[in-house]
């Protein structure tokens, strides 16, 4: 297995434009989480889904963000319209959600710069 | 609310030396503690879990719930341990939910 894959890898845009990243979790995983990485704040937890249903969007920051797993092996994170502060890495983990293992696996992450 | 405490942003020590990477947390029920490693260009990755109570790289994690506390230990630190750690908690029926600190910065100097 290939592990967890995000793309793209790296994004710069400008502000004002709408960023769309994508995550193929682990098959057989039930659970997917979005996380962001920066400096300030480490990693802060943005939303996840059991079983494709969103669970906790309480971390998403703005309604400029939106999440969605259309089925079990694709999820999206939306910015429209995307700002500078929006700079960050965000990862995408996968796990199978059944019981409190707490093995996330994690993608490579997509490093977002908006100018 | 949950929230993890990791005080140090970066911690500095030479090969040999102990180390240790502090944790705190704030929970009101019974937590599940965990840190998480990532190595320079590498994916992160869980190290150790406290249920497990294992050793994994030489490294130890006690859970000490009087304290709300959950440091990471290791009596000689090695350059290969240089890596960002992440103390990470997940609650009762969250569906798996980790929540993270800010992360320590480890750097082993020879």
């Amino acid at each position: 297995d290939a592990g967890v894959i995000q793309s793209p890898r790296h994004e710069v845009t400008e502000m004002g434009q709408e960023v769309t990243l994508r995550c193929k979790p682990i098959s057989g995983h039930n659970s997917l989480f979005w996380y962001r990485q920066t400096m300030m704040r480490g990693l802060e937890l943005l939303i996840y889904f059991n079983n494709n249903v969103p669970i906790d969007d309480s971390g998403m920051p703005e309604d400029r963000f939106s999440a969605k797993m259309p089925n079990a092996s694709f999820s999206t994170l939306k910015i429209q319209p995307s700002e500078p502060r929006d700079s960050a890495v965000y990862f995408c983990a996968s796990s199978t959600g059944t019981a409190n293992t707490g093995e996330l696996f994690f993608g490579e992450g997509s490093r977002l710069t908006v100018l | 609310a949950q929230r993890v405490t990791q005080p140090e942003k970066l911690l500095s020590v030479f090969k040999g030396a102990p180390v240790e990477l502090k944790c705190n947390y704030s929970y009101s029920g019974s937590p599940e503690l965990f840190w998480y490693v990532q190595y320079s260009r590498q994916r992160l990755q869980l190290l150790l879990r406290h249920i497990s109570r294992e050793s994994i790289k030489g490294f130890t994690a006690d859970l000490n719930k009087g304290e709300t506390s959950f440091h990471l230990k290791k009596p000689f630190a090695q350059e290969e341990d240089s890596a960002m750690y992440y103390c990470a908690l997940s609650g009762d029926n969250q569906g798996g939910k980790l929540i993270f600190g800010q992360g320590t910065e480890l750097s082993v100097k020879p």
